[in-house]
């Protein structure tokens, strides 16, 4: 997993704060994508970036959410005004560029993030 | 909604004998890949199966793609303590669907 970099490896916040979660893909991969793990639940999808672009963003919540991979530097997942049902480990994705085929993603070990 | 189940849910067994798991689906997917997430880190990539029929090895452990590319299993020979982990199936091309897991202990 060393090559998807994700960090903080531990957050706490405390409710109504914001949460900053950052994703250095793996070298060579354009292709980002975000999961969420909540206790005693499997991974699910949350959005899918290129540089500078959101190709999916169908598993995100709607408000206090967004997702980000600038030009330059990580991807980012922030999260606004921040509440207990947040607490959860966010687990990053790379990929290569699909050219057409599927294309494994490869996966951080993840930001556990708790609410206090 | 695509929904994989995996089976069993949980499953100890004693170093040295053999084991299958399932990843089942109503849904077809162009593709399924198996990971193993240890506690405290992320899903591990293990394979990649992209056609039906589709078998491949890695040392002791044998993945099959069903025909129809709905399911898969993970068979494994001689189970070793360092096989122990979380097996997730995922089925999808960009927005992965994740199975449920198969929780593996084995018993030295």
């Amino acid at each position: 997993n060393a090559g998807v970099m994700q960090n903080p490896r531990h957050l706490v916040r405390r409710r109504g704060q914001e949460a900053r979660l950052r994703c250095s893909p793996m070298k060579g991969h354009s292709h980002v994508y975000w999961y969420r793990q909540l206790p005693e639940e499997g991974l699910k999808f949350m959005v899918y970036l290129q540089k500078e672009n959101i190709i999916d963003e169908s598993g995100m919540p709607k408000e206090r959410f967004s997702a980000e991979f600038p030009k330059e530097g990580p991807s980012i997942l922030r999260i606004q005004q921040v509440v207990r049902g947040d607490s959860a480990a966010y687990f990053c994705a790379s990929s290569p560029p699909r050219g057409g085929i599927n294309q494994p993603q490869h996966f951080g070990d993840g930001t556990r993030l708790s609410i206090l | 909604t695509q929904l994989l189940e995996q089976s069993p849910q949980f499953l100890s067994i004693q170093e040295g004998e053999n084991l299958t798991v399932y990843c089942n689906s109503s849904s077809v997917f162009s593709s399924l890949q198996w990971y193993r997430q240890e506690p405290g880190e992320g899903p591990v990539l293990l394979v990649t199966v992209v056609t039906g029929g589709e078998v491949k090895k890695l040392k002791r452990l044998t993945f099959q793609f069903g025909d129809a590319r709905k399911d898969s299993s993970l068979h494994i020979t001689a189970a070793q303590p360092g096989d122990t982990g979380l097996y997730l199936c995922a089925g999808g091309g960009e927005k992965l669907t994740f199975g449920t897991g198969t929780r593996l202990t084995i018993i030295p």
